[in-house]
């Protein structure tokens, strides 16, 4: 079964530093997404992307953050200036058509996460 | 807008008990999925099964059956049997354009 890649599993910064979470999502797969979970709490929608531009965006994906799909096989979030409330597990997603749909059986497809601490 | 409850904040039972997580989503799409997802202490997402809103059925799948009741908006999980593998947290998510998680029901199961 295909994967979503994710690198690192694990990434420690010191605040105020720039990161950038890595993500090879599925070669088939024309949908992208980042959710955050911070520890203990719910996994929360970060942001949607497709055609190479932003498709919908939660109130916490705000200016700090940015998506990128540089070369057509990763898709990278990065966090400007990281706070400490930015740690937390970092998820990425793809999904072969929009609403979860296509020949999948799990409709979308997680990464492993990134795990992000913020010192 | 979507919303999924998780009301059971977290749950213990001992080995072999029948433990059944509850699960109730708001939509205003007539299409839409329900997903649930076993998250282990290593921290990635498990999935467990996709259900269209379509399809009604209950579905069994080894000790794990889920029952959906679109009238009362309810997609709940149940584990026949548990087993201390089966200690994690568990999400219940659904969607229409994105996924939406409700808060995760902690499972533990004792020896």
């Amino acid at each position: 079964e295909p994967e979503v890649t994710q690198t690192p599993s694990h990434q420690v910064t010191q605040m105020g530093q720039e990161v950038i979470l890595r993500c090879v999502p599925i070669s088939n797969h024309l949908y992208f997404y980042w959710y955050r979970q911070i520890l203990g709490q719910k996994v929360e929608f970060l942001v949607s992307f497709y055609n190479n531009e932003i498709s919908e965006k939660s109130e916490i994906f705000d200016d700090q953050f940015s998506v990128e799909r540089p070369d057509g096989s990763n898709f990278t979030l990065k966090i400007r200036s990281t706070k400490l409330e930015d740690s937390a597990m970092y998820f990425c997603a793809s999904s072969e058509g929009g609403y979860g749909t296509g020949t999948s059986l799990y409709g979308y497809t997680f990464g492993s996460g990134t795990r992000l601490t913020v010192v | 807008a979507q919303k999924v409850t998780q009301a059971q904040t977290e749950i213990s039972v001992v080995e072999k008990e029948d433990v059944t997580l509850d699960c109730v989503y708001e939509t205003r799409d007539t299409t839409y999925y329900l997903f649930w997802y076993k998250q282990p202490p290593s921290g990635e997402l498990v999935f467990l099964i996709r259900r269209n809103s379509f399809d009604e059925q209950n579905e069994i799948s080894g000790r794990y059956s889920w029952n959906f009741q679109k009238s009362t908006s309810s997609f709940n999980f149940t584990i026949t049997a548990s087993q201390v593998v089966d200690s994690a947290v568990y999400f219940c998510a659904t969607n229409t354009d994105k996924l939406i998680f409700g808060t995760g029901t902690r499972l533990q199961v004792f020896p």
